[in-house]
């Protein structure tokens, strides 16, 4: 399996400021993702996290609001920017094309609770 | 855009029953199926999956059913503990889908004891 770190683990923050999370994974990784939880809701994909390269954004979601970084195998950054009440949510962090396991079974990480006022 | 969907909402077992949590799904191109549990404050965690070509899959105490010709999926939960107190997500992956997973809507798991 994979052990996957996300930081913060939660965070109040002000409206039009920006918050960055960080999401490490103890081995190397061929993919990693991206989700926002929404209270009670299920898990929507925001992006895939390219290493190297840009991310791939689904739709709804764009690059301004949430920029990504991926410099290498087992680390990424999403940032929430310009935050307004409704980005409060749960980001989660998560990694598939671990070794030893199927391609497409993911691993993610406890999560970053966010709230904006 | 395609969708994976759950018919209840909520489901509320006595202990020691049997759980049985349905999904329906949309995109008929999907050819990877899996089950994640959720517990408070965690993120989803593995349960077992199933390729499209299976429609049966046994793990320990639980089973996945996959029957393709209605795009239904279903995760039973023998001798359910109060363990398995959590939500639950049914999901899917497509080939050319870039190994990216789709989630349902979930459904909610109540263990009475």
């Amino acid at each position: 399996s994979a052990v996957i770190s996300q930081k913060p683990s939660r965070d109040i923050c002000q409206r039009g400021t920006s918050l960055t999370i960080q999401c490490q994974v103890d081995s190397q990784v061929t993919m990693m993702f991206w989700y926002r939880q929404q209270p009670g809701q299920s898990l929507t994909l925001i992006a895939t996290a390219n290493q190297g390269s840009e991310a791939t954004y689904e739709s709804g979601f764009v690059i301004d609001k949430f920029p990504i970084s991926r410099p290498n195998l087992t680390f990424s950054t999403l940032t929430v920017s310009n935050m307004s009440p409704e980005d409060s949510s749960i980001y989660l962090c998560s990694a598939s094309g671990i070794p030893g396991q199927t391609n497409e079974k993911l691993f993610f990480g406890s999560g970053t609770q966010l709230s904006v006022l | 855009g395609e969708s994976v969907g759950l018919h209840l909402p909520t489901l509320s077992v006595q202990e020691g029953d049997n759980s049985i949590i349905n999904c329906a799904y949309s995109n008929s191109a999907s050819d990877y199926f899996i089950w994640y549990k959720q517990e408070s404050g965690k993120g989803p965690q593995f349960i077992i999956d199933i390729r499209s070509n299976m429609d049966k899959r046994q793990g320990q105490r639980v089973t996945v059913l996959l029957n393709k010709t209605v795009k239904h999926l279903s995760l039973q939960i023998a001798a359910t503990q109060p363990g398995d107190s959590a939500v639950y997500f049914c999901a899917e992956n497509s080939p050319g889908g870039g190994f990216k997973t789709i989630f349902g809507a979930g459904t909610r798991l109540f263990v009475k004891a």
